[in-house]
């Protein structure tokens, strides 16, 4: 079993739908999740930690539900520019050295 | 501005080569990583240094290797040994190595591909 699972995709959705990416981790001990945005060919960039109870920025919200080892990702109101791969990372615990990567969700957003 | 740079951005090898891929920041960060991404996978760990002149395997370490001489400069070498080395290689910092929320800032990226 993978450490972090994510539903590879694609999705493909129309601009303005709301769209939820889902991500499970294996080990109970892991302490600090984040959700990390990748376009094609180039670096993953933070989109935004993850916290038990739950946190908002703008169209994104993001949930972690720890007692079932699960983290998701909603979009609200897609727009093209959203079109990227969206990556679910776990860290296991000290250092960065300890952070383990799913293999990340595909999102289209067409008009 | 304040960063991380790799180069080249492509790079090809040739059957039994070496060669070098650079990775270079100016964040103060002392943490520094080395990734490989393949479709459809996750990043993978191939060495990092919490520490100038320290480094320590990761995950896939066999057939690479990296020095850290300087705090800035963390160079990734593919050797001849890395008999299926096409693939994306990130380098990353974070700020302190001890922290349990770290954040890993990237750099662009080198394509490696075998000729």
């Amino acid at each position: 079993r993978k450490e972090v699972e994510q539903d590879p995709g694609p999705f493909n959705v129309p601009e303005g739908a709301t769209v939820a990416f889902n991500c499970t981790y294996s080990n109970s001990a892991s302490q600090s999740f984040f959700w990390y945005r990748q376009d094609c060919r180039k670096e993953p960039k933070l989109l935004m930690s993850v916290y038990s109870s739950g946190n908002e920025d703008g169209r994104f919200t993001a949930q972690l539900n720890r007692a079932s080892q699960y983290i998701s990702l909603l979009i609200r109101d897609s727009k093209l520019s959203d079109s990227a791969t969206y990556l679910c990372v776990v860290t296991l615990g000290t250092g960065g050295f300890k952070t383990i990567f799913g293999a990340g969700t595909r999102l289209f957003v067409k008009a | 501005d304040g960063g991380i740079t790799q180069s080249p951005k492509y790079l090809f090898r040739k059957e039994g080569q070496n060669v070098t891929l650079s990775c270079e920041q100016n964040l103060n960060h002392d943490a520094m990583y080395w990734y490989r991404q393949d479709p459809g996978q996750g990043l993978r760990l191939i060495y990092y240094s919490q520490i100038v002149n320290d480094f320590q395997k990761g995950d896939i370490a066999e057939g690479y290797s990296v020095s850290r001489e300087k705090k800035e400069s963390f160079p990734l070498t593919v050797t001849s040994a890395q008999k299926n080395p096409t693939a994306f290689y990130l380098c990353a910092s974070s700020m302190n190595p001890t922290s349990n929320n770290e954040k890993l800032f990237f750099g662009s990226g080198t394509q490696l591909s075998v000729l």
